[in-house]
């Protein structure tokens, strides 16, 4: 049980296109999802906190329009790179958390996103 | 906010060899996991362990939270053991969660 699945694993676009990135709990509700940005031999850094039904909570220095999320069900919630720059080059992987909304459940990860911008 | 500091931050290990690998956090916390990195990047669950002694065959992980520590022990180390091992805590009224800065280990043949 709490599987998390990431469509797509790779993609690479063009500099100024926008890639969106699926994140689903498979087999579990998930309230509250989490995106991470990870960047070669670097740690996991919290980009944002996705809550079902509500805004987003971004973490400092993360532009909330150029990273869109959007948890429009239980199950999926959605990362879309706007204008996308080679910068933003990255492996992205969003997170599920178990239970309810508030509670200090385990979180389960999906395999995680590589997006290259050329 | 919280920091967390894993140590030591690169292991070798000949296979059969016995590790230990701490997470430090600053501040109290809600809970915290230990994760495998495999080298394609997924992250496994290896424990939830907000306090106390938890062990999976052979991994064993005990935190002491009052004294703000973790420690992951990996007995008779295999090759599939190599990968990166974080620990992450949730702290904080928001819930925020920040992983440790890793641990890479290496067991070689």
């Amino acid at each position: 049980g709490a599987v998390v699945s990431q469509h797509p694993s790779w993609v690479i676009c063009k500099s100024g296109t926008s890639v969106k990135i699926e994140c689903r709990s498979l087999d579990f509700q998930a309230t509250t999802m989490f995106w991470y940005r990870q960047f070669p031999k670097q740690s996991l850094m919290l980009m944002a906190t996705s809550n079902e039904g509500s805004k987003a909570t971004y973490e400092q220095g993360v532009e909330k329009d150029k990273f869109l999320i959007n948890h429009a069900s239980l199950t999926l919630s959605t990362l879309t790179v706007t204008s996308a720059h080679p910068e933003d080059s990255s492996f992205y992987i969003c997170s599920a958390r178990v239970g309810l909304a508030g509670a200090y459940n385990e979180q389960f990860f999906g395999p995680g996103t590589r997006l290259t911008v050329l | 906010g919280i920091q967390v500091e894993q140590s030591p931050p690169d292991l070798i290990l000949q296979e059969g060899a016995n590790s230990t690998l701490r997470c430090n956090f600053s501040d109290s916390v809600n809970n915290l996991q230990w994760f495998h990195q495999n080298p394609w990047g997924q992250l496994i669950n290896l424990f939830y362990i907000p306090s106390g002694t938890k062990q999976n065959g052979r991994l064993s992980a005990t935190t002491v939270a009052t004294e703000r520590y973790s420690l992951l022990y990996i007995s008779s180390s295999q090759t599939t053991d190599s990968g990166v091992y974080f620990c992450a805590v949730l702290s904080g009224g928001y819930q925020k969660v920040t992983f440790g800065t890793g641990t890479k280990l290496q067991v070689i043949p």
